[in-house]
């Protein structure tokens, strides 16, 4: 079992829909990282969780530490949001690599 | 722009050759981290140097080797290269280098090994 699980792996919405992408861990964090990577390649930083909730614009992340879970939303979707996800923990065991889930693809359709 | 810089964009190389990709942090920036994205196997941590100093190492192989210089650029540098080391390489960089920083990515250095 990977330390990360995201789910789901693929989503395809019409454009405005709501939008819910999930992160389970099983290891202990300093903190879970949301990421996004644009078709071309390029990966730009959404938020850095360590407990609650944060958001930016129409994007909201939030996290559960106890049931060691957190959800990536994404309101008023737009075809510009299509990209790939991709969740990462931050071990607090002192060693300071971040461990990647496999990504969720998202295609928002006009 | 997320400040860090990567060169090359793109490489193509044969198998059996030595490539260096290169680096640049954010201003102000003291950790980089090197990580391997290919196509099966999704991002993988490399390696993270702080102000210098090798700090955390991942799944790096014996092949690959990196370093960071006091300007804080860093290098990755990949030997004997096989048709599977074919990926994208990404830098990043973080302000002290503990994992519950925001790190900021580089573009990418895209490998082609044939």
């Amino acid at each position: 079992k990977n330390e990360v699980e995201q789910s789901p792996q693929n989503l395809t919405a019409q454009e405005g829909e709501f939008i819910t992408i999930n992160c389970s861990y099983s290891v202990g964090i300093s903190a879970l990282h949301w990421l996004q990577q644009h078709p071309g390649g390029g990966i730009v930083s959404l938020f850095m969780l360590s407990s609650g909730k944060k958001k930016h614009g129409r994007l909201i992340a939030t996290i559960n530490i106890q049931e060691k879970h957190s959800s990536l939303h994404i309101t008023a979707s737009h075809p510009r949001d299509s990209a790939v996800y991709i969740c990462a923990v931050g071990s607090n065991f002192g060693n300071e690599k971040l461990t990647f889930g496999t990504g969720t693809r998202l295609t928002i359709i006009p | 722009d997320s400040g860090v810089t990567q060169t090359p964009k793109h490489l193509i190389t044969a198998t059996g050759q030595r490539v260096t990709l290169r680096c640049s942090p954010r201003s102000g920036d003291l950790s980089v981290y090197w990580y391997q994205q290919s196509l099966d196997q999704g991002l993988q941590f490399l390696i993270q140097y702080y102000n210098g100093e090798e700090r955390a190492k991942g799944n790096i192989l014996e092949r690959f080797s990196a370093q960071q210089f006091p300007d804080l650029h860093s290098e990755l540098n990949l030997s004997s290269l096989e048709l599977g080391d074919s990926a994208l390489y990404f830098c990043a960089s973080s302000a002290s280098g503990h994992s519950y920083n925001e790190q900021f990515f580089g573009p990418g250095t895209r490998l082609t090994v044939l």
